[in-house]
């Protein structure tokens, strides 16, 4: 079975330019998560969309940040302007349904010079 | 509100050695407890996981055991190797369905 696929692996790009990351979840799983990494530190939620909806996006800067998962498939991550403290992993993550086990992929490693 | 606390690292063993990360929880209810590991370069792997007290997650020769009365989850090998070499994270999942991580141990395996 496929896992979690992200593209790019990494990026570098000066502050207040734009930036977008996209993921494809595990086949059938209707829950995505996007997760913000940052140096030393665990993983913090961003977005949670169930289907195309939004689950919870509490935690995301809605000024710079947005996100999308058209079709309830395929999901984008766009910053914009992008911030020199957006250095980060951005990790995606996907499961069967609500509060079932969370299935990373392997990241885009962001660097905002 | 929850939170979970790791062990600082980096942990230093030599291959063969016994390994004991710990990890302790706050939460106001029962939550799902996991231990993700994170090899270089890579995302995050689901390494084992516990759903309710008592319980024993294991998965490649690490072990935890979700511990109720301390609010622990210490993740256990009992020979390492080297490449066991990664960042651990411990985490839990509750009520809002958000993964709560701690902040990683790196662990550093030497032969």
């Amino acid at each position: 079975e496929a896992g979690v696929a992200q593209s790019p692996r990494y990026k570098i790009i000066e502050k207040r330019q734009s930036v977008a990351f996209w993921c494809n979840p595990i086949s059938g799983h209707a829950t995505l998560y996007w997760y913000q990494q940052i140096l030393g530190q665990g993983p913090k939620l961003l977005i949670q969309f169930q289907n195309n909806g939004v689950v919870d996006d509490s935690q995301l800067p809605k000024d710079r940040f947005s996100a999308e998962r058209l079709k309830g498939v395929d999901s984008t991550l766009k910053i914009q302007p992008a911030k020199l403290e957006d250095s980060a992993v951005y990790l995606c993550a996907s499961s069967p349904g609500l509060k079932e086990t969370q299935y990373f992929g392997p990241g885009t490693r962001l660097l905002v010079l | 509100g929850d939170s979970v606390t790791q062990m600082e690292g980096p942990v230093t063993l030599s291959e063969e050695a016994f390994l004991t990360i710990n990890c302790t929880y706050t939460a106001t209810g029962y939550p799902s407890l996991f231990w993700y590991v994170q090899y270089p370069g890579e995302g995050l792997q689901l390494l084992l996981k516990a759903t309710k007290a008592d319980d024993k997650g294991s998965n490649k020769g690490f072990e935890a055991t979700y511990r109720k009365e301390t609010t622990s989850f210490h993740l256990e090998k009992g020979s390492v190797q080297v490449s066991d070499s990664a960042v651990y994270f411990c985490a839990l999942l509750y009520n809002t369905d958000k993964l709560i991580f701690g902040t990683g141990t790196r662990l550093q395996v030497f032969p």
